[in-house]
């Protein structure tokens, strides 16, 4: 069974643009997750999706956003770029309410 | 407010020898914990979870962590760690199987293995 995929796998942005990045869960996975680490801040969540529903989100601006599709795969767009979005972005998928798959991250260097 | 604690942000070991990471969480409700590996430029990977049962999980690569609710800790140990071993390690809580997949990670453990 394929894993879950994240594209692009690397990025490089400058402050002020938007970026989208991609996320395709594990076959027959409803639930996709979002996270951003980095090394200042960790791993904090941002958002996850659920049957195309946003089911719960943490705490970043609003310039974070995310949906998802009818056939589970989501995007996470983030506009007005600044230097602190720069980041790894780990997209996590699962059935429902249990272990969480995760992908490679996109890595994403904003100058 | 949830939070998790990771106390030790370097450990460094001997390969073969023993190795326990720390992890205590705050909560004032009933919690799922879990302990996730990171290898460089790679994302997560699931070790082992406790949701409920009993409170000694064993994992893959011969880990197995406690859950002791008293304390609020959940520490992950191997008895014998091998080079391959070396790695970033998060314990993550989740709030209640109701808190649809909001996981809470601590800051992290890298640890490294020496010959």
């Amino acid at each position: 069974k394929a894993g879950v995929t994240q594209t692009p796998r690397y990025l490089i942005k400058t402050r002020g643009q938007q970026v989208t990045l991609s996320c395709s869960p594990i076959s027959g996975h409803r639930s996709v997750s979002w996270y951003q680490q980095t090394p200042g801040q960790g791993l904090q969540f941002l958002f996850e999706y659920f049957s195309e529903t946003q089911r719960n989100k943490g705490n970043f601006p609003g310039r974070f956003s995310g949906r998802q599709f009818s056939n589970s795969r989501s995007e996470m767009n983030v506009s007005t770029l600044e230097l602190g979005d720069s980041a790894l972005y780990l997209c996590a998928s699962s059935l429902d309410r249990d272990e969480q798959f995760f992908g490679p991250g996109t890595r994403l260097t904003v100058l | 407010a949830q939070s998790v604690t990771q106390l030790d942000s370097q450990v460094p070991v001997f390969e073969e020898a023993p190795v326990e990471l720390r992890c205590n969480y705050s909560s004032s409700v009933s919690v799922y914990l879990f302990w996730y590996v990171q290898y460089p430029n790679q994302g997560l990977q699931l070790l082992l979870k406790y949701l409920s049962g009993s409170t000694l999980v064993k994992g893959i690569n011969g880990f197995e962590a406690e859950f002791n609710k008293s304390q609020t800790s959940f520490h992950l140990r191997k008895p014998s760690v091998h080079i391959s071993d070396t790695a970033e390690y998060f314990c993550a809580v989740m709030r209640g199987r109701y808190n649809f997949n909001k996981f809470y990670f601590g800051s992290g453990t890298k640890l490294n293995v020496k010959p």
